[in-house]
């Protein structure tokens, strides 16, 4: 069983289209995260939610919109995609607690042509 | 910048020896974790170690942490091919609850 699944792995779409990418934790996690990784491997904190509430925002365009339907799911909607925001978008999760560590999906290999 | 720094960025060593990855950092943690990524995969939690911890272990894992220098190094003992992956530090702040990764250590097992 996989832990946390994003959907779809693959991505690729044309400027200026809107998508989504969908993710999913059966670890009971209280926490969810979004992660960007850039071609050079660099992973940057997006968004962090718990129980549903948004607690980190970084700066982020807000042509991302992440939503929470349920602490298990976290989603995130991009609108008006650009060149730029071609990279691995990594969902994880965590349990309560500052000493958790993240449980991570397989990523969504997003790319704007 | 907030987040950590490892050292080297790559690393090729042949099987069985080990390899030592550092990871350095400016700001007051509560906890440092190392991380794997395999290539097309996602990141695997390998060990954590508090900001009150000198010293840990799991089976072919070694880390060690320096408050006072802001320094972590993960030791990977007589290596193996699998070992061959991408290896993240992560800092979990003590301000806010974010974890902050570093670029990471590409490491390379030749046979």
């Amino acid at each position: 069983d996989t832990a946390v699944s994003q959907t779809p792995k693959y991505l690729v779409t044309q400027m200026g289209n809107d998508k989504s990418i969908k993710c999913e934790q059966n670890l009971g996690h209280d926490t969810m995260y979004w992660y960007k990784q850039d071609s050079k491997k660099f992973l940057k904190i997006m968004f962090s939610y718990n129980n549903k509430e948004l607690i980190i925002n970084e700066t982020v365009p807000n042509r991302f919109s992440p939503k929470s339907p349920d602490k298990a799911h976290l989603n995130l909607h991009i609108n008006s995609l650009e060149l730029g925001d071609s990279a691995v978008y990594f969902c994880a999760s965590s349990p309560a607690g500052r000493v958790s560590p993240l449980h991570f999906g397989n990523g969504t290999r997003l790319t704007v042509t | 910048s907030q987040q950590g720094e490892e050292d080297p960025q790559a690393l090729s060593i042949q099987e069985g020896e080990n390899a030592t990855m550092n990871c350095s950092y400016k700001t007051s943690i509560n906890n440092l974790q190392w991380y794997r990524q395999n290539s097309g995969r996602g990141l695997v939690h390998l060990i954590l170690i508090r900001s009150n911890e000198r010293e840990k272990h799991s089976g072919r894992l070694r880390v060690t942490l320096d408050t006072s220098k802001k320094s972590s190094s993960l030791l990977i003992t007589a290596s193996r091919a699998a070992d061959t992956a991408s290896y993240f530090c992560a800092l979990r702040m003590n301000r806010d609850d974010k974890i902050i990764f570093g670029k990471g250590t590409r490491l390379h097992i030749l046979p």
